[in-house]
């Protein structure tokens, strides 16, 4: 079953815009994890931020997480075309198995 | 250091066969995950394995199994084939389950 949704399912902006996902879970984490995947090709890890972290920056990303709301947010600036792909936010803990992952946003980048 | 080696990367099956798919960790990663990618289900978390014992499953049926070895290599393995097991089957290895982890291409699997 998935614990992460994500909002929304898709997102078409123009290069150089920024683009915001989020996502919300339902159980208590240890962690949450966003991920990128392009075109049915593997996951590729982004940002890992711990329950007690409320934000975090890695280069053109910047993801929030506010665990009273059981939300997280991933921000991404100065977009660019190859940013094209589906984001995931996956959490871990909270009594669930492995990572559980929502069904993603796709994010569509014009040029 | 090398990625997450899956094979094969395509595979066509017919109903009613098995399959057997591997995987290869990152070197010094004991933590091998396995993970069902289809479009109505999304990702869909199958077993992980830690040092050669299963420590997690997932929700599927008792046809899907698998199994690590002792160099951290993992195998999955589904029996009696069914249609609706048309997918893309992700590995992924990590220090620990929780931690980040490393995806494999994936294997995408056909059944007809």
């Amino acid at each position: 079953s998935q614990q992460g949704e994500e909002d929304p399912q898709a997102l078409s902006i123009q290069e150089g815009e920024n683009a915001t996902m989020n996502c919300s879970y339902k159980t208590s984490i240890n962690n949450l994890q966003w991920y990128r995947q392009n075109s049915g090709r593997g996951l590729v890890h982004l940002i890992l931020i711990r329950s007690n972290e409320r934000e975090k920056h890695s280069g053109r990303l910047r993801v929030t997480l506010d665990t009273s709301k059981k939300s997280s947010s991933l921000l991404i600036t100065a977009s660019r075309a190859a940013d094209t792909a589906s984001y995931f936010c996956a959490t871990a803990g909270g009594g669930a198995d492995g990572l559980t992952f929502g069904k993603g946003t796709h994010l569509i980048i014009q040029p | 250091k090398a990625g997450v080696t899956q094979t094969p990367r395509y595979l066509i099956k017919t109903r009613g066969q098995q399959v057997t798919l591997s995987c290869s960790p990152i070197s010094g990663h004991r933590s091998v995950s396995w993970y069902q990618q289809t479009p109505g289900q999304g990702l869909q978390f199958l077993f992980e394995y830690f040092s050669e014992t299963q420590r997690n499953k997932g929700n599927f049926p008792g046809r899907f199994s698998g199994r690590q070895f002792s160099n951290s290599r993992s195998e999955m393995n589904v029996s009696t084939l069914e249609l609706g097991d048309s997918a893309l089957y992700l590995c992924a290895s990590s220090t620990r389950g929780e931690n980040e982890a490393f995806f494999g291409q994936g294997t995408r699997l056909t059944v007809v």
